[in-house]
């Protein structure tokens, strides 16, 4: 079974301020792809970044930076110096690379509502 | 070039009543994806595709549910009879790649209410 946890239910900041949106896996697999996606308000679902599992290195994208730790199983993701636009619902995804016989791969977080104030 | 296109947007229909989703997967894609989205279950993988063949799907919640990908071009989504419990956003999205572990690209959601 996988499971993807992201304890932040809603997390609020006030602009310019940064954010980190935790999110934590469990998997018996060793090939796996970590995954961010956005859900602004408009409501359509927008990839953000994919990692596999055996590439650790942290990666910076502008304003955003993930942290892959497989040692905790985690895969946060920061934002830094957040912006209005950057207010959405953020998830977290796991996907398994084998393709079992049956059943899931694939699977997302609850979310966490990020709300950024002027 | 178009990203994924949805229709219909919106559906109010009865229970009871058949209901058909429709999704246009980006050109060129070889994977297209069901998911559902409701507040109690967040966003759960329905079915998918793999150049037209379904692959997985474990998703679906029980046999009112099926799912068809007659071309690369087309997938529907049916449920037949419709139940309250089944008002959800249902979104399509589709990868270039053989499945979920891919970067995938939504379509802007179709939201089904039954009443």
């Amino acid at each position: 079974a996988q499971k993807v946890t992201q304890a932040q239910t809603e997390i609020s900041v006030v602009e310019k301020e940064d954010v980190t949106l935790d999110c934590v896996y469990e998997t018996r697999d060793t090939t796996y792809y970590l995954f961010w996606y956005k859900q602004p308000p408009s409501g359509e679902l927008v990839f953000l970044i994919r990692r596999n599992s055996f590439d650790e290195q942290n990666e910076i994208s502008g304003r955003y930076s993930w942290n892959f730790q497989k040692s905790t199983s985690s895969f946060n993701f920061t934002i830094t110096a957040s912006q209005v636009v950057d207010s959405a619902v953020y998830f977290c995804a796991l996907s398994e690379n084998l393709v079992n016989n049956y059943g899931q791969n694939f699977v997302f977080g609850p979310g966490t509502r990020l709300s950024v104030l002027p | 070039d178009a990203g994924v296109i949805q229709s219909p947007r919106h559906e109010v229909t009865e229970m009871g009543q058949e209901v058909t989703l429709r999704c246009k997967p980006i050109s060129g894609h070889n994977s297209l994806f069901w998911y559902r989205q409701t507040m109690m279950r967040g966003l759960e993988l329905l079915i998918y595709f793999n150049n037209n063949v379904p692959i997985d799907d474990s998703g679906m919640p029980e046999d009112r549910f099926s799912a068809k990908m007659p071309n690369a071009s087309f997938s529907t989504l049916k449920i037949q009879p419709s139940e309250p419990r089944d008002s959800a956003v249902y979104f399509c999205a589709s990868s270039f790649g053989g499945g979920p572990w891919d970067e995938q690209y939504f379509g802007p959601g179709t939201r089904l209410t039954v009443t």
